[in-house]
């Protein structure tokens, strides 16, 4: 049961450079999220995708963009890495973002740094 | 909007001892309330739930929660603390009505369990 994959486990960026966060859910949601995790911040929201050919911002979106490539895969970009952007993030899944009661499904995390 | 807030950013019990992780919540609305779990190197997973009906809620691992409205709280207890509770909890609400059900996280409370 792979649930939901993200690659890769971990990354060192110099600033300015780009990167792709990849992410991957076998269980067919719909709905499909970026979050970053910082010490002492809990989870914030970054972008979403209710569905297959949609996305919006969440609460961090500044200096990342997003594409659902198709109803599994959801991609994560960092076009000018900066410090401040060294974080933790995850990837999530869930059936529906407009069903009730509905439980989100975590990837394991990306490790970034950037120097 | 609704918010979380998680009281204590760690808390240390020793093994057999109470648990006791707080979570209170702004709404004017009752929402639904979750409780996850990050062990070490991976992603959230859901412990508990709580949507409507009875109050107090049973989750996996010996943990549970009651939701108290007049309190706005969803505490998570666990009579009996194990060394394999250490981990980071993540109290969570979404909306019971509105549309979008995308959750906001507390800033997590880190447990500790001492031999």
């Amino acid at each position: 049961n792979a649930g939901v994959t993200q690659t890769p486990k971990f990354q060192v960026l110099k600033t300015g450079q780009s990167m792709t966060l990849q992410c991957a859910q076998d269980m067919n949601h719909n709905s499909m999220y970026w979050y970053r995790q910082d010490p002492g911040m809990g989870l914030r929201l970054i972008y979403y995708s209710a569905s297959e050919g949609t996305t919006d911002k969440g609460e961090v979106p500044n200096g990342y963009n997003v594409s659902r490539l198709n109803k599994r895969e959801f991609s994560l970009r960092l076009e000018s890495a900066a410090p401040s952007q060294t974080s933790v993030y995850f990837c999530a899944s869930s059936e529906a973002i407009f069903a009730t009661n509905e439980k989100l499904f975590f990837g394991s995390g990306t490790q970034l740094s950037v120097l | 909007a609704q918010s979380v807030t998680q009281l204590g950013s760690h808390v240390s019990v020793s093994e057999g001892a109470l648990v006791l992780l707080r979570c209170n919540y702004s709404s004017s609305v009752p929402p639904y309330l979750f409780w996850y779990v990050q062990y070490p190197n991976q992603g959230l997973q859901l412990l508990l739930k709580y949507t409507t009906g009875a109050t107090l809620v049973k989750g996996i691992n010996g943990f549970e929660a009651e939701f108290k409205k007049s309190e706005t709280s969803f505490h998570l207890t666990k009579p009996s603390a194990h060394m394999s509770d250490a981990a980071e909890y993540f109290c969570a609400v979404t909306p019971a009505s509105g549309g979008s059900y995308i959750p906001t996280f507390g800033r997590g409370t880190s447990l500790i369990v001492h031999p």
